[in-house]
Order: C-alpha cells, then structure tokens, then sequence
C-alpha cells in the first residue's frame, strides 16, 4: 500500500463547477496535512494545509481532513480554467516532523 | 521575505559529465530538500539537509550527491550524467513542520 494515495484523473469539470480532489495516507498518526498545485513545467505551490479534523477555508478553497478515516480532500468552488493544474497531497508521518510524504497528483482540467 | 532561489535556471551538459545545481533556502530555514522531476512524472526525493548534515536520502545511486553549507545554502552535484538525469531538479527549504517552499527549479539537459 503507498502512504500517500490520489486518483491520477484526470478529473474534468466545467467552469464554475466544484471540483472535489481526495487524498488517503496510511499512518494514523499523521499530523500535517497540504495540498500543492502544480502547473506544468513549473514547481509545486503550497495552497492549502490543514493540522486538525474539520473543514479549513481559503477563499475559493476548502481543505477537509478526517483522521479516522485517514482521508484529506480539497474542494474547489467556482472553478475557473486557471486551476487546470496538477494537485498533489503531501503527508508529515508521525515521528519525523520535516519530511513530506508525496501522493502522485490529481490531474485537475477545469473546461470553459 | 525572498524565496527560495535556485541557480541556475537551465543547464545543458554532455553525457559523463559533472552538473551543480545551488539552492538558497528562505531566510530562517534551516531544512533543505532535493527533489527529481523527469518530464510528465511525479516528484522523486533525492536529499535532505538540516543544520548542515545530510538526513535522508531517496533511491539514488552514489553519484547523486550533495552538501549544506553553515548559511544553509545548499548544492547538488551529479557526477557522470546519464542522458536519463535529464529532469526538473527542483529544491525546497522548512523550518518546521508547516510544509515545504519550493524554489523555481533548474532545468538539467542531458545531450
């Protein structure tokens, strides 16, 4: 079982349409949570990161955590063609508190 | 606050030969990792500093290889380059556990 998994996608939704990205991990006792967004040929971003269960909001972005379901997801609302990118979730695993645990990314494609 | 700057932003080397890649991490970060993207992949982890030692390392061979310096600056050296290095080599700096800034990346060739 990978530690950090994503759907690959690509997941496609129309312009102004919510779009749902899901994320699981493996070690229960993980305390750090991000989601990165990375447009291609560039570097990962940081937009969102969550410590605690609940929803935490940025804007047009809603981090969602449920450590007793060891899912992460990330809502984004009116999508708009400019969040076509690559979402990656990344993990801080209990017992090393620096080092980032990378899922492969969600393939996001927002159509106008 | 400056980023994490990353020098420099394209490199064309010959097969066998030596490449440097710099990082300046953000000022108070003390934490530096390296990270390997070949076109269309994920990231793959290749090094991780912190006050100036090496932590961890990815599945590499041996002439991946790197250092920190006491400002925490950091340089990745790939010795006898395989025209598979070929990748965005992208660097990031921490200082705790509040995730990772990313420099823009050097861009390696491999011809």
């Amino acid at each position: 079982q990978k530690e950090v998994e994503q759907n690959s996608g690509p997941l496609s939704v129309p312009e102004g349409a919510i779009a749902s990205l899901n994320c699981t991990y493996s070690d229960r006792g993980s305390q750090s949570f991000f989601w990165y967004r990375q447009y291609s040929g560039k570097s990962p971003e940081l937009i969102m990161s969550i410590y605690s269960n609940g929803d935490k909001e940025d804007g047009r972005f809603t981090a969602q955590l449920n450590k007793a379901s060891q899912y992460v997801s990330l809502l984004i609302r009116d999508s708009q063609p400019s969040d076509s990118a690559t979402y990656l979730c990344a993990v801080i695993n209990a017992g090393n508190n620096r080092k980032l645990i990378w899922g492969l990314g969600t393939s996001l494609a927002v159509n106008p | 606050e400056a980023g994490v700057t990353q020098s420099p932003t394209h490199l064309i080397k010959t097969r066998g030969q030596q490449a440097t890649l710099r990082c300046s991490p953000i000022s108070g970060h003390t934490s530096v990792y390296w990270y390997q993207q070949a076109l269309g992949l994920g990231l793959q982890f290749l090094l991780w500093y912190d006050e100036g030692e090496e932590r961890n390392r990815g599945n590499f061979p041996p002439r991946f290889s790197g250092r920190q310096f006491p400002n925490y600056s950091s340089e990745l050296n790939v010795n006898a380059l395989e025209l598979e290095d070929s990748a965005l080599y992208l660097c990031a700096s921490s200082r705790s556990d509040r995730g990772y800034t990313f420099g823009s990346g050097t861009r390696l060739t491999v011809v």
